[in-house]
């Protein structure tokens, strides 16, 4: 599986737009682009996912580089609610589902 | 629509204490999955199971075992703990139609100390 490259950590004011990096240098053509994240004590959640263009939801937007060796995930406005661990995976079509987890970044997010 | 289920939430064992994980979903979902997460780290695939029936092994399957008992229970098995599986245990199950999306929706997690 193709490995991602994320920050260790960031931080955000309240209200205000995040852009989390991911870098996917090794990506391949049947690698779809899944964000999850981790509140404190919780299991992980779906965020949003792609392959090759942008795509929004209620939740974020997912920014993806033309040669897709990068994302980002956006965040409009940030609430103390945002604060958790992101986690961006490669997921290759058609292997059974499995998500390899790195480390991700933790976002804090101040009042 | 509960969702995923994981039972218990918190266990204390012993090394060398045997004791099962037991996880549901209400989703109809195909594939069930267990994960470990032990402390700063991301999660890690302990064994998974595409269909009812049929299992198979993740990134660190040695010392557990899981049984597929019908497509809403996965449960996991630790035949003699160690403290090296002291960790919190998540559970996951995703729909596998259409394949293009893939979410996977996570359980609660169980907390697990092994002395």
């Amino acid at each position: 599986d193709a490995k991602t490259t994320q920050p260790n950590s960031m931080e955000s004011n309240e209200e205000e737009p995040v852009h989390l990096p991911c870098n996917h240098s090794t990506i391949s053509g049947t690698d779809y682009i899944h964000w999850y994240r981790q509140l404190p004590s919780q299991g992980p959640e779906y965020v949003i996912h792609g392959l090759t263009s942008n795509v929004n939801n209620r939740m974020a937007s997912l920014a993806i580089a033309e040669d897709r060796k990068s994302s980002t995930l956006i965040l409009h406005r940030a609430t103390l609610r945002d604060a958790a661990v992101y986690y961006c995976i490669l997921r290759r079509i058609g292997n059974t589902g499995k998500l390899i987890f790195g480390q991700g970044t933790t976002l804090q997010v101040k009042p | 629509n509960a969702g995923v289920t994981q039972t218990p939430k918190f266990q204390v064992l012993k090394t060398g204490q045997s004791m099962t994980l037991q996880c549901a979903q209400d989703m109809n979902h195909n594939s069930m999955y267990w994960y470990r997460q032990d402390p700063g780290m991301g999660l890690r695939l302990i064994y998974y199971s595409a269909s009812e029936g049929t299992t198979d092994k993740g990134e660190v399957p040695n010392g557990y075992n899981v049984s597929r008992l019908n497509k809403r229970e996965f449960s996991l098995r630790l035949e003699s703990a160690a403290p090296s599986q002291t960790s919190v245990y998540f559970c996951a199950s995703r729909h596998d139609y259409p394949l293009k999306h893939n979410e996977q929706f996570f359980g609660p997690g169980t907390r697990l100390t092994v002395l």
